[in-house]
C-alpha cells in the first residue's frame, strides 16, 4: 500500500522567509503524488503534482517539489511566504485499492503553516 | 472552468431529519468523490463514483445514502444522523478514476448534528 508522511505538524516562517514543508513517501513503484493546501473553512486545492514526467514540479503561487527516489521525498518549497500561504498542507499519494475499484488518494495528516510578519 | 459546487454551505439537522447535500461540476469529469472532514484532520474517502455506478464504498454507514443522477451530478442523503457525524463534507471530481488524475473539490458543506 502507498502511503505518506508528514514530517512536521506545524511549521512556522516569517514572511519573506522560504518555506519548507516535509513529506515522505512509502511505495513500492514510482507513484502519483499531490500537494494539496486548504484555507480555513475552505475546500483543498492542486498546488502541483508529480506523474514521473519530471522530478522537479513547479506549482502555483510559486511553490515547487522535488521528488528525491533515493530519500523518499516530496517536499514543497517556496522561496519566500506571504501572509496569504497561512493554510493547512497535505502531501497526498493516489492508492490503487484493488485490481477492480481503481484508485483514491491517501492523504498525510497534514501541516500547519503559521506565517508571522 | 475547474469549478465544482457544493450546496448548501452549512447545515443543521436533528437526528431524526432528512437532508440531501448536492454536488455539481460541468467540466465532463466521470468520476465523483465525497469525503469526511474532521476538524484538524484529513479527509476521508467515502464514496465513488465512476461513470455515474458506484465504484467505492469504504464502509460507509447506511444513514449515508449516495446518489449519482447524472454524469454532472451527486448528491448525498442524510438519515437519522448521529452528532458524531458532524463534520465538513467534501465533493470532488476528476477526469477519470485513474491513478495520476487531479481531483478538483468544492468548497464543502459543513454539517452539524444535533
Amino acid at each position: 500500500a502507498q502511503s505518506v508522511t508528514q514530517l512536521d505538524s506545524h511549521v512556522s516562517v516569517s514572511e519573506g522567509t522560504p518555506v519548507l514543508l516535509r513529506c515522505n513517501y512509502s511505495s513500492s513503484y514510482s507513484p502519483s503524488l499531490f500537494w494539496y493546501v486548504q484555507h480555513p473553512n475552505k475546500g483543498l486545492q492542486l498546488l502541483l503534482k508529480y506523474t514521473s514526467a519530471a522530478t522537479l514540479v513547479k506549482g502555483i503561487n510559486g511553490f515547487e517539489a522535488e521528488f528525491k527516489k533515493s530519500e523518499t521525498s516530496f517536499h514543497l518549497t517556496k522561496p519566500s511566504a506571504h501572509m496569504s500561504d497561512a493554510a493547512e498542507y497535505f502531501c497526498v499519494v493516489s492508492e490503487s485499492l484493488d485490481s477492480n475499484s481503481g484508485y483514491a488518494l491517501n492523504f498525510g495528516k497534514g501541516t500547519s503553516l503559521l506565517v508571522t510578519p | 472552468d475547474t469549478e465544482v459546487t457544493q450546496t448548501p454551505k452549512h447545515l443543521v439537522m436533528g437526528m431524526t431529519n432528512k437532508k440531501s447535500l448536492k454536488c455539481e461540476q460541468h467540466m465532463g469529469h466521470r468520476a465523483m468523490y465525497w469525503y469526511k472532514q474532521k476538524a484538524k484532520k484529513p479527509p476521508e474517502l467515502m464514496f465513488v463514483y465512476s461513470y455515474e455506478k458506484l465504484s467505492i464504498n469504504e464502509s460507509v454507514p447506511s444513514r449515508f445514502s449516495p446518489e449519482c443522477p447524472n454524469s454532472s451530478l451527486l448528491n448525498l442523503h442524510l438519515h437519522a444522523l448521529q452528532p458524531e457525524d458532524s463534520a465538513l463534507y467534501l465533493c470532488a471530481s476528476s477526469q477519470e478514476e485513474r491513478e495520476m488524475e487531479t481531483q478538483y473539490f468544492g468548497p464543502g458543506t459543513r454539517l452539524l448534528v444535533l
